[in-house]
């Protein structure tokens, strides 16, 4: 199974939308509705942002939203803060594996 | 409050066995899936396999087939991760993390994380 492609960066001044893409396969992001997102500070364990493409965990700003088209899905961050500087990854369940996106490095310029 | 709270940062020889920890709290910890995943330094995340305490099914990604065994102690509620022979490629950092849903789909998403074992492996 690969890795689902993302963007490797992506920025926006604060108050700006950034959106990354996350690129699959019908085996995986356009087969399911299982894609979630994840935000990943350095040092620091993954946090769930996004699952089941749009929906958000109880705590999670809803300035994170999601959304799927085809084989791509998209996290989409409004009203850019500076603590959404990030690593960001996507994942997908995929015939009964799980796969990960290769990153992308949000910048808060 | 759900919490896991894995087992401190390890350095270990190629060819050496290792167990790292991963121990629940705040929910019933038999009734969910736990998973593993890698990353290696300064890489992306890699699931690695799930683990049902409640019946101890487990399913590894075909990446880490026969590579690692995944198990878990539902008495003390506590999750485990091992190798019987560790190589150099095996340095990285480990999380384990709760699935929330136990469906037809999984593993579907990761929902509450621990905070990593590093693991490195030098001569």
């Amino acid at each position: 199974q690969s890795a689902l492609t993302q963007p490797p960066s992506a920025s926006g001044s604060p108050g700006q939308s950034v959106t990354i893409s996350c690129t699959g396969t019908s085996s995986d992001v356009g087969g399911y509705n299982y894609v979630s997102w994840y935000q990943q500070y350095p040092g620091k364990a993954p946090k769930l942002m996004i699952y089941e493409v749009s929906k958000r965990p109880s705590g999670v700003p809803s300035r994170f939203s999601g959304s799927k088209s085809g084989n791509t899905a998209s996290l989409t961050v409004s009203g850019l803060q500076a603590e959404d500087e990030a690593d960001y990854y996507c994942g997908s369940y995929a015939d009964s594996n799980y796969v990960f996106g290769t990153g992308t490095k949000v910048t808060v310029l | 409050e759900v919490q896991l709270v894995q087992s401190g940062a390890e350095v270990k020889k190629p060819g050496e066995s290792l167990k790292i920890s991963c121990k629940g709290s705040g929910y019933n910890f038999i009734s969910y899936w736990i998973g593993w995943v890698r990353q290696m330094p300064g890489k992306g995340l890699e699931w690695m396999g799930i683990f049902y305490p409640g019946d101890s099914d487990t399913r590894y990604s075909p990446s880490f087939q026969g590579q690692v065994t995944i198990s878990a102690d539902k008495s003390i509620s506590t999750a485990y991760l091992q190798w019987s022979s560790l190589k150099a490629s095996d340095t990285a950092m480990y999380y384990c993390a709760t699935i929330p849903n136990s469906g037809s789909y999984l593993p579907d998403t990761f929902d509450f994380w621990g905070q990593g074992t590093m693991v490195t492996v030098s001569s």
